[in-house]
Order: structure tokens, then C-alpha cells, then sequence
């Protein structure tokens, strides 16, 4: 069975930084992308990055680029997502997901974590 | 970045009617394109993908047509679970962007 479990979400003052795990299991990790999708309260889906299996490429919204970094241990079946300079408008619920096939790079998504919640606030 | 403009933003309708939901995007994104379900409290769920494909043990009321720019999800009779909101997700050009969805709610 597919399981993706994130961890690490919480309340950061504007300006301060965060790292978003992920956990997989239940299927051979390495040979998929991975993505983060954010969704601000009460708001719609955002993607923010993405993840090739081999871990050497990488993709992000322009929302986020230069301050999220996006890496995979394909060793621990983790993700993780290095978050700094947090504003406001990146408060949200951020969810891992699983690429359908193995031969896409962020293309649909089949599998999704629960989610944590960052709150970015004073 | 393509833009994808989903309509309507709520469409009201009772258990056993028929469901449109459309989806445009700003350019053309052949049929690389999703749908997927989202109930609150929930992560979504994926529901079509590549614009026409059912995702594994998505019901058959479930279908999606278009391509190019214009796309639609039709719900052929709505079930009582069926009540939530639905994205669709282009995956042609990057970043990959959703919708902004479109709330099915009960009439």
C-alpha cells in the first residue's frame, strides 16, 4: 500500500525558515517524481516543486523559487523541502504527491500524503 | 504559465443530475490535462488524467473530453459522495498549474 506522510509543519515568524519531510512507502521510490502542492486556507491547489527519481532536476513555481529547495534520499525514501525567507502569503497546507508513472516528471498526481499545515505568521 | 479558468465557480444540483464542469486554459495544452476531486478535510484525488482517462477505480459516471484549450469533466449522475470540488491540473508546460475549481454543492 502507498503511504506518503508528511511532517515538520508548524507556526515561523515572517522571515524564518522550515523543513517539510516526507515519508514513502509501498512503492519503489526511486523511479518516481515527486511534487509538492500547496493550499492556502480556504483557497485552491498550488504546485510548488517538483522532483525527478534520480534527484537530478528540479522545478519551482516562481512563487518560490530561490527560497525552497526541494531534495529526495533515495537511501530513506524522504523528501524534503528546505523553506526560507517565509512570508505570509506561504502559509498553507503543503502536501507531497506521487507521480502516476514512472516515466513522468510531475505529471498527475495518484498518491497524496495528509498534509501539514505551516502557518507563517508574528 | 498557462492559465487554466475553471466554470462555473459553484454549480447547485440535486443526487442523480448530470454534472458540466469546464476547463480553459490560456494556450494550448494538447490533452495534458487532469481532473481531480477534493473533499474537505482531504487531499484530492485524481480522477482523469491525459483529458479522457478514468483513473484506476474511478466510476464509470465519471468522464472527461477536449483538448487543445477547452476541457470538460461530466458527472453522468450525481451520488450523494459526489458533493465536493474539482481541479483541473495541466501538466504541458512548466510550472504546472491548477485550476481554481469549481464547488459541486447540493441544491
Amino acid at each position: 500500500e502507498v503511504q506518503l506522510v508528511e511532517s515538520g509543519g508548524g507556526l515561523v515568524q515572517p522571515g524564518g525558515s522550515l523543513r517539510l519531510s516526507c515519508a514513502a512507502s509501498g512503492f519503489t521510490f526511486s523511479s518516481y517524481a515527486m511534487t509538492w502542492v500547496r493550499q492556502a486556507p480556504g483557497k485552491g491547489l498550488e504546485w510548488v516543486s517538483a522532483i525527478s527519481g534520480s534527484a537530478h532536476s528540479t522545478y519551482y513555481a516562481d512563487s518560490v523559487k530561490g527560497r525552497f529547495t526541494f531534495s529526495r534520499d533515495n537511501s530513506k525514501n524522504t523528501l524534503s523541502l528546505q523553506m526560507n525567507s517565509l512570508r505570509a502569503e506561504d502559509t498553507a497546507i503543503y502536501y507531497c504527491a506521487k507521480d502516476q508513472s514512472s516515466y513522468g516528471f510531475s505529471y498527475y498526481f495518484d498518491y497524496w500524503g495528509q498534509g501539514t499545515l505551516v502557518t507563517v505568521s508574528s | 504559465e498557462i492559465v487554466l479558468t475553471q466554470s462555473p465557480a459553484t454549480l447547485s444540483l440535486s443526487p442523480g443530475e448530470r454534472a458540466t464542469l469546464s476547463c480553459r486554459a490560456s494556450q494550448s495544452v494538447s490533452s495534458s490535462l487532469a481532473w481531480y476531486q477534493q473533499k474537505p478535510g482531504q487531499a484530492p484525488r485524481l480522477l482523469i488524467y491525459d483529458a479522457s482517462h478514468r483513473a484506476t477505480g474511478i466510476p464509470a459516471r465519471f468522464s472527461g473530453s477536449g483538448s487543445g484549450t477547452d476541457f470538460t469533466l461530466t458527472i453522468s449522475g450525481l451520488a450523494p459522495e459526489d458533493f465536493a470540488v474539482y481541479y483541473c491540473q495541466q501538466r504541458s508546460n512548466w510550472p504546472r498549474t491548477f485550476g481554481q475549481g469549481t464547488k459541486v454543492e447540493i441544491k
